[in-house]
């Protein structure tokens, strides 16, 4: 799987948008774009992902460059529960049968100030 | 979401006994789980895969005779360390996805809530 550059941290203000940037430049064409985040002390939690469209849930937007080489995990009004470490993850897509695992790197810590 | 359950939740133990990690899927089938260690201030690191009826496969440097994993059912994986020592001492979490079925994207993984083995 293609590895993923992440800041290692950053700050958002309450009631603000929080921008999570990733830089994967050698992702393949059959990898997809997920993010992860973990709260202190707890399982990680899936929020989002994608291939080359930009994607919306209830969560989070992701914005993934048209040369897919990076793409942005958009917070639209961060709060004080989001603060968490947010890991950027590619992998190939499994059509099944596969055993795809999710290697995290080191994340972005993300604290959302009041 | 899917739920997947870990327990116990935190557990401490002597040094030299050993102690076994339930990981379960709630409300679905996963033919696949993955445990992961995670050290303090650190990432997850994935020690292996759980495949259901089969040897679990195991990444490089984790010992399979010490983080023995069993893989019984659809709904069940269990992690036991045996001979723990301090420095097994770690957060380990699970991870369990969906049993693909009909060829379709099997898309996200759903984690456990993690268990602190703490060795003393």
């Amino acid at each position: 799987d293609a590895k993923t550059t992440q800041p290692p941290s950053m700050d958002c203000a309450e009631g603000r948008a929080a921008n999570l940037p990733c830089n994967h430049s050698t992702i393949s064409g059959n990898e997809y774009v997920y993010w992860y985040r973990q709260i202190h002390s707890q399982g990680p939690q899936y929020i989002i992902h994608g291939l080359k469209n930009n994607e919306t849930n209830e969560m989070a937007s992701l914005i993934i460059t048209e040369d897919r080489k990076s793409s942005t995990l958009i917070l639209p009004h961060a709060t004080l529960r989001d603060t968490a470490v947010y890991y950027c993850i590619v992998r190939v897509a499994d059509y099944g049968g596969a055993t795809n695992k999710l290697i995290f790197g080191t994340g972005t810590l993300l604290a959302v100030q009041p | 979401g899917a739920v997947v359950s870990q327990h116990p939740s935190w557990v401490i133990c002597k040094s030299g006994t050993s102690v076994k990690i339930e990981c379960r899927s709630l409300d679905f089938q996963a033919t696949t789980m993955f445990w992961y260690r995670q050290f303090p201030k650190q990432s997850l690191m994935l020690m292996a895969t759980s495949n259901e009826g089969s040897k679990a496969t195991y990444e490089q440097g984790v010992e399979k005779d010490k983080f023995l994993i069993n893989h019984a059912s659809l709904t069940l994986s269990t992690l036991t360390v045996t001979s723990a020592h301090p420095e097994d001492s770690s957060f380990y979490i699970c991870s369990a996805r969906e049993a693909p079925t009909g060829g379709g994207l099997n898309t996200e993984a759903f984690f456990g809530q993690g268990t602190r083995l703490t060795v003393v």
